[in-house]
């Protein structure tokens, strides 16, 4: 059973165009990451959002954890090739788990 | 600050031979750690997790297994590996709290031939 569910799998889109990646569940979560993964390379964090209707920005980066915190959003604004990468985003789940649930990523491509 | 190390950073093992990674933290004390695998650039499937020195919790069935022989050393071995135990094998850490990102390491590419 995915618990995170993600969309799209695959973006490949023109430098300068923006997009938005999503980040569903049926479960609530008491926090929630965002990551960003290059080949060969392990995940780097980019943001933890903790509070439902939380929006955190970096750079050109939009995060915003949603109001039940079922759900969360990653948009970026005026795409550049450095951007390109596997975004994933990784639930702890309430209760206290030792453990993160990831979802299975976007896989995103900026052509310049 | 801390840092996450892992060695080897490639390998190329034959089929039945025995395997051992490590990971090494620096800069924490007590940290959780974590072993995922991670097959063609997709999701990532969590292998083993330790809250401390010897406890280790198992996720999946399998040929591999785990030791935590000190605080912020993480070990992943097999006796006899498997053409399906090729993977990215990545190393996580985490502060001793309940819930919280993890940190990960630059991982290890194993190749079963």
């Amino acid at each position: 059973t995915q618990l995170l569910e993600q969309s799209p799998q695959f973006l490949s889109i023109q430098e300068g165009e923006n997009l938005t990646v999503y980040c569903n569940s049926s479960s609530v979560f008491s926090s929630l990451q965002w990551y960003r993964q290059e080949p060969g390379e392990g995940p780097v964090l980019l943001v933890t959002v903790v509070t439902g209707g939380e929006v955190k920005k970096l750079k050109r980066l939009t995060f915003q954890f949603g109001d039940a915190r079922k759900d969360s959003s990653l948009h970026i604004t005026a795409a550049q090739p450095g951007d390109t990468g596997l975004y994933l985003c990784a639930g702890a789940r309430q209760g206290g788990s030792e453990k993160l649930v990831f979802g299975k990523g976007t896989k995103l491509t900026v052509n310049p | 600050s801390q840092t996450i190390h892992q060695w080897p950073a490639t390998l190329v093992q034959p089929v039945g031979s025995p395997l051992s990674l490590e990971c090494t933290v620096e800069g924490t004390s007590n940290p959780n750690l974590y072993w995922y695998r991670q097959a063609a650039g997709r999701g990532l499937q969590l292998l083993f997790y330790s809250v401390g020195i010897g406890q280790i919790s198992s996720e999946v069935p399998q040929n591999l297994s785990a030791s935590r022989p000190q605080d912020r050393q993480f070990i992943l071995s097999s006796k006899k590996l498997l053409l399906s135990d090729s993977g990215f094998y990545l190393c996580a850490w985490r502060f001793g709290l309940a819930g919280g990102e993890q940190y990960f390491g630059p991982g290890t590419r194993l190749t079963v031939t």
